[in-house]
Formats: structure tokens, sequence, C-alpha cells
């Protein structure tokens, strides 16, 4: 089926630092999604992404993290700088319209010392 | 405040029987409701979903019952096979599945 990669698969930064996790979505899809789950703990939806613009972002969207995807290339997640409690597995989905199927990467692990 | 849980947390079966995990919500305005399975060092995958107007869905050895009264739905899944080893998670959502609510998920472990 559709695949969606995740760079890197796992990241560990010392704290402060900036971090960028990237996606490649499916190639034809318009939605993109951003997940986050710590170990242990249900995966909770960050942030949706359409056309350039954030759609909906949940609370823990914090103002340290932002989105975007530059003329088609990667999807991106940026958290700067990043806190202890950054760390966690970060999973990106993409899906054709909004009310799709979302196909989702194999997730970045990110430790922040 | 866990909108979306699921039992038993972990679950093994012997090879053709069939699995039973069950899920619960609280929110009325769920109205989708997909099921994920994830192996290892994937991503979850979409296996088969239910919208609140029905009652059940079938697709194959895996059957999803809902009871909106009850606010509760369960995942079967017939003959259970090793393959069908990994992590599910029941997801809701209002409105289509555009932000999912997850469920912790439930590790099932099949022996041949």
């Amino acid at each position: 089926g559709p695949k969606v990669l995740q760079i890197p698969s796992h990241q560990i930064i010392d704290m402060g630092q900036m971090v960028t996790l990237n996606c490649d979505p499916v190639s034809n899809h318009l939605y993109f999604y951003w997940y986050k789950q710590i170990l242990g703990q249900q995966m909770e939806f960050l942030v949706n992404f359409y056309n350039g613009k954030v759609m909906e972002k949940s609370k823990l969207f914090k103002d340290q993290f932002s989105v975007e995807r530059p003329d088609g290339s990667y999807f991106t997640l940026k958290i700067q700088p990043t806190a202890l409690e950054d760390s966690a597995v970060y999973f990106c989905a993409s899906s054709l319209l909004g009310q799709d199927t979302q196909y989702f990467g194999p997730g970045t692990r990110l430790l922040v010392l | 405040q866990q909108q979306v849980r699921q039992s038993p947390q972990s679950l093994t079966v012997w090879e053709g029987e069939t699995a039973i995990l069950n899920c619960s919500y609280e929110n009325s305005a769920f109205d989708y409701f997909p099921w994920y399975q994830q192996f290892p060092g994937e991503g979850p995958a979409l296996l088969i979903s239910i919208l609140s107007v029905s009652d059940k869905k079938e697709d194959g050895r895996f059957t999803i019952f809902f009871n909106k009264r009850e606010k509760k739905l369960s995942l079967h899944i017939a003959d259970s096979q090793p393959g069908d080893s990994a992590t599910y998670f029941c997801a809701a959502s209002p409105g289509g599945n555009y932000k999912p609510t997850f469920g912790k998920g439930t590790s099932l472990v099949v022996h041949p």
C-alpha cells in the first residue's frame, strides 16, 4: 500500500537544541498530520495541515512547535527549543482528503537529554 | 481525561480462537471509529472502521460490533493467526477521520 517515510528513525539531542523531524508523505496526498506518542501512552493528535496552512492543532502543539511543507518537499515538524517532555515517538500521517484514511509513517523516536 | 478506553491491555489467545478486543468512549459527538493494527517498528495501519449509524461491520476475519447506547464497541478477530500478533488501537472522531482520539491499545499475542 501507500508508504509514508520518516527521517530520521531515531534522534537524540540535548535539551534546548532545535530538532526537525521530516516526513515524506504519499505523493498525491493533500492532508498531513503529526501525532505524538509517549511510551506506554496513547497516540495523541498534534496538528493537521492542508494547502500550506495549519487547519487545527491540539493543546500539545506548543508555541515551540512549527510545521511546514515548502514547495511540496518534506512535511516537517520543528521543535525549537526542545524540552525533556518532548521525548516521544512522533508519527506523521497523510491522507488524500481530510475525511479519508490516514496512512502513517513508522515514526521518529526522539530523545531529549 | 481519557476519552477512549481499551481493554484488556494485553491478550493472549491460541491459533484458531476468536480474540475479542474492547473499546469504550465518552464523547457522544464521536461518530467514526477506526481500528488500527501496529507491528513493532511500524506505524499504525487502518484495519477496519465503522460509522455510528451501523452496529456491525465485517471484513474477512475482522468484525466490529458497535453499541451506540452504551458507547462501546469491540473488535472480534476470528480464527486468529500468529501473524495477527500486534498492537490494536481503537480510535474515535467526530465528523469523519479528521482528528482521531486514540486509545492506549491492546497488545495481542496469538500462540501457534
